[in-house]
This record gives structure tokens, sequence and C-alpha cells, in this order.
């Protein structure tokens, strides 16, 4: 299945962080999501063959990457209180399969 | 208006019951249609999807769409505690884009023994 590391993370306000995610095998698009507490996730994007496929509403310091193994790389930069969420990454085989399959997510503490 | 939008509750049922599980969605373009089970401290995970009008069954779930009417349910039959948990509906404005899956923020199940 689609694995993530770490499980959790706390960091202090300005600071950097990167979360990495594997897909499932055989998987070869990613989706990135934020979900805030009671809330349902949120798409901050998608990567297709290393590059990426569709954003959502999230500011340019929410960044991305793929590798040619179909990891991935979610990268935030000058952190912020509010984003402190659990990071979830989803895998499908195709990028125009929209069946997605979830991790079991990053929770990300922010202070 | 929020693009999908679910009733929060909690929807409280008996051991044995019927839970119905309701989500509208805003744009008529929709395309594709998710259910996620998502457990307290968990990851969200897929339960059914549903691409054409009707009903689909899945052992104890049944998901229905209606395009005409924006909506789409989610019952589970012979309800258990173990169903006790968020329930997501998602929506993918179009299949062949893949991509964005839009949330709603989820409906709390709690079945009672």
């Amino acid at each position: 299945g689609v694995t993530q590391s770490p499980t959790h993370l706390i960091k202090t306000r300005g600071q950097q962080v990167t979360l990495r995610c594997s897909s499932q095998s055989g998987h070869n698009t990613v989706s990135w999501y934020q979900q805030a507490l009671g809330q349902g996730p949120q798409f901050i994007f998608q990567y297709y063959r290393e590059e990426e496929n569709g954003r959502g509403n999230f500011p340019p310091r929410f960044s991305g990457l793929q590798f040619p193994n179909d990891s991935s790389e979610l990268n935030v930069n000058a952190l912020e209180l509010d984003d402190s969420a659990l990071y979830l990454c989803a895998s499908s085989p195709t990028s125009y399969a929209s069946e997605q399959y979830f991790g079991p997510g990053t929770r990300l503490t922010v202070t | 208006q929020k693009e999908v939008e679910q009733n929060s509750g909690p929807l409280s049922v008996p051991e044995g019951a019927i839970a119905s599980l309701n989500c509208t969605y805003s744009d008529r373009g929709s395309q594709s249609f998710f259910w996620y089970r998502q457990y307290s401290g968990k990851s969200p995970e897929l339960i059914m999807s549903i691409y054409s009008n009707g009903d689909k069954e899945d052992g104890r779930f049944t998901a229905q769409l209606n395009k005409a009417s924006q909506y789409v349910s989610l019952l589970i039959r012979d309800s258990q505690p173990s169903d006790s948990a968020t329930y997501l509906c998602a929506v993918n404005r179009d299949r062949n884009q893949g991509g964005k899956l839009i949330f709603g923020q989820g409906t709390e199940l709690s079945v009672k023994p």
C-alpha cells in the first residue's frame, strides 16, 4: 500500500518541512491533501510522470516533487501555525483513474 | 455554497439498523463520486465509487447517485458498532483528468450496540 514518513512531526513557525510518500506498487500518480481537524481533506496538488498535474488553492510555499520510482515529497516553507494538520498522500494507477488510495498520513504540528 | 455538502452529524443508529448518509454537490459537470470511511486518528479508506445514475451494491454498502438532483448517498445495511466512523463524500469533476477530489466535511456515524 501507500506509505508515508514521518508519522508525526513538530516544527516551529518559520521553519521548513519535507514529507515523504511511497505510492502503491503499479501506481504512477500521487496526490497530496491537507486535512485540518474536523474537516474533509483539501487538495494540494497532484504529480504524474514527475510533473505537477493540477494544483489546489495553496500558496507557492507548498511545493512538491515526484521521483522516477513514483515516490513523492511535499515541501512546505515558512511554516505557519495554520499549517498544523494531517497531510495525506494518495496514489492512483493512472492520471485518469480517479480512485485514489490514501497512505496513513503525517501529523504536522507547528508551534 | 460549499462544493460538496454533508450533514456533520453525529448520526446515531442502533446495531442492525440501516444507516443512511447523504451528500449534495454543486457542480453539474461532476463525473465521479466516492465514499471514504475514516476512523478516528486514521486516514480515509475508499469503500465505494460510483459513476452512473442508479444504485451500486457491495456487500452491506449501497451507493446511490442521482445526477439530476446532484445527490449521492450511502446506505449501510445491518449496521455494526465497527461501522462507527466518519464517512466522507468526495467528488471528481472530470474522470479523464484524474486529479482533484473535492471532499465534504464528513458525517460522523455512531452505531449503538
